[in-house]
């Protein structure tokens, strides 16, 4: 299986413009994760899923939004986006939280620059 | 508030010695702690878990890590460093029970092993 997977890989944007995220697991993981890394710093929390169409904010979920149609698929959505959006961007899934299943794994990332 | 703590910006280690990435948490109750590597333009990859149980853990490519309740520490060891093990590690932790799940991330250590 491919695992996480993320796309675009690499996106500029204007100011003002708008995007989706794209991001998918086919390990049928109940719970995913949007995270974005700063330079220098560590991953900080956007939004999460516990389950189809059940979302919930993270630590930073201002200037974006989510859903969760499917068990797949966890898009996210930047609405008028900002310079202090640039940052490099990570969904990851697991399957529960605990007994074993509370393992991460995380998709190759999107790169987003907001000029 | 959890937080983890990762103290060095950067560890150089000659090729073939051991090498310790150094890594302290604070979290309510008891911890899940977690070790990712970030390879340049890649996602983190899973390395090693501590749950509950023995205190010292293996996991992905010869690393092992400790756990020390009386130090909150979770340090990440290898015996003999290779030039490949040149990379970003990421200390993670998240409490015990809760249902978000989400991980609270160091800002990273960059590991340097040269020939």
């Amino acid at each position: 299986n491919a695992g996480v997977t993320q796309t675009p890989k690499f996106r500029i944007l204007k100011i003002g413009q708008s995007m989706t995220l794209q991001c998918a697991q086919d390990m049928n993981h109940n719970y995913m994760y949007w995270y974005r890394q700063d330079p220098g710093m560590g991953l900080k929390l956007i939004y999460y899923s516990v389950g189809a169409g059940i979302t919930d904010k993270g630590e930073v979920p201002n200037g974006y939004n989510v859903s969760r149609s499917t068990t797949e698929d966890f898009p996210l959505r930047l609405e008028l986006a900002a310079p202090s959006q640039t940052s490099v961007y990570f969904c990851a899934s697991s399957f529960g939280l605990a007994g074993g299943k509370e393992t991460q794994y995380f998709g190759p990332g999107t790169r987003l620059l907001v000029l | 508030a959890q937080s983890v703590a990762q103290p060095e910006d950067q560890v150089n280690v000659a090729e073939g010695n051991p090498l310790t990435v150094k890594c302290t948490y604070s979290v309510s109750g008891n911890p899940y702690l977690f070790w990712y590597v970030q390879y340049p333009n890649r996602g983190l990859q899973f390395l090693l878990k501590y749950i509950t149980g023995d205190n010292l853990v293996k996991g992905s490519y010869g690393f092992e890590a400790e756990f020390n309740k009386s130090q909150t520490s979770f340090h990440l060891k290898k015996p003999s460093a290779l030039v490949s093990d040149s990379a970003l590690y990421f200390c993670a932790v998240r409490a015990y029970g809760g249902s978000q799940g989400n991980l609270i991330f160091g800002k990273g250590t960059k590991l340097s092993v040269k020939p």
